[in-house]
């Protein structure tokens, strides 16, 4: 997917379970993003990272962390507290310029 | 907030035929981009228009820009089944203070082979 790796493609979570998805570029981004879409739905911001060590909440971030300790990565941990985590969870980076790139997406399942 | 709403929901045409979606948007924007996402994928950048720009081409792919109406418009020429997908519009919030984008919920296209 043009330099983003999301893993894994697949995730289920149990209730009270925390869950880490990776996302991983190699492009030298400086702007990352996280992203939830439910089915049938447009995509919602949860975090976003402008830069090393520093990100934004987005519309939808209670339940949510993440990370910035590397440019090439932006970790996002879905907490026991979002009480409705099944979705299609996108990373993203940004150029300005050129738009978004796109992971190919993990699709989080609560059992 | 703004959003950007994408018009028709869904929109099924036989193959050869021309697609037409709509984006209508709420405040002033720096440019929009539309994007492509194929079903259980990320979605793929198809095209950035500028709001100074009005038209802009990109092989079968025409976007028009209406700042004045606050809309544009995705035009698919000679459609395939491989079109098939949901499309998105995405506007930014600059408004805001922050560097983001607002994504619509998408015209699911079908084309019929």
């Amino acid at each position: 997917d043009g330099g983003i790796t999301q893993s894994p493609k697949y995730l289920f979570r149990k209730e009270g379970q925390n869950v880490t998805l990776s996302c991983e570029q190699n492009l030298n981004h400086d702007a990352m993003y996280w992203y939830r879409q439910d089915p049938g739905q447009g995509l919602r911001l949860i975090y976003y990272s402008q830069i090393v060590n520093d990100f934004q909440k987005g519309d939808i971030a209670e339940g949510y962390s993440v990370s910035r300790e590397k440019k090439e990565s932006f970790p996002l941990t879905v907490t026991s507290a979002q009480k409705n985590p099944t979705a299609f969870y996108l990373c993203a980076m940004y150029r300005s310029g050129y738009g978004y790139t796109f992971g190919s997406g993990t699709r989080l399942t609560v059992v | 907030s703004q959003q950007g709403e994408e018009d028709p929901q869904a929109l099924s045409i036989q193959e050869g035929e021309n697609a037409t979606m709509n984006c209508s948007y709420k405040t002033s924007i720096n440019n929009l981009q539309w994007y492509r996402q194929n079903s259980g994928r990320g979605l793929v950048h198809l095209i950035l228009i500028r709001s100074n720009e009005r038209e802009k081409h990109s092989g079968r792919l025409r976007v028009t820009l209406d700042t004045s109406k606050k809309s544009s418009s995705l035009l698919i020429t000679a459609s395939r089944a491989a079109d098939t997908a949901s499309y998105f519009c995405a506007t930014d919030a600059r408004a805001s203070g922050t560097y983001k984008y607002i994504f619509g919920t998408g015209t699911r296209l079908k084309v019929l082979a």
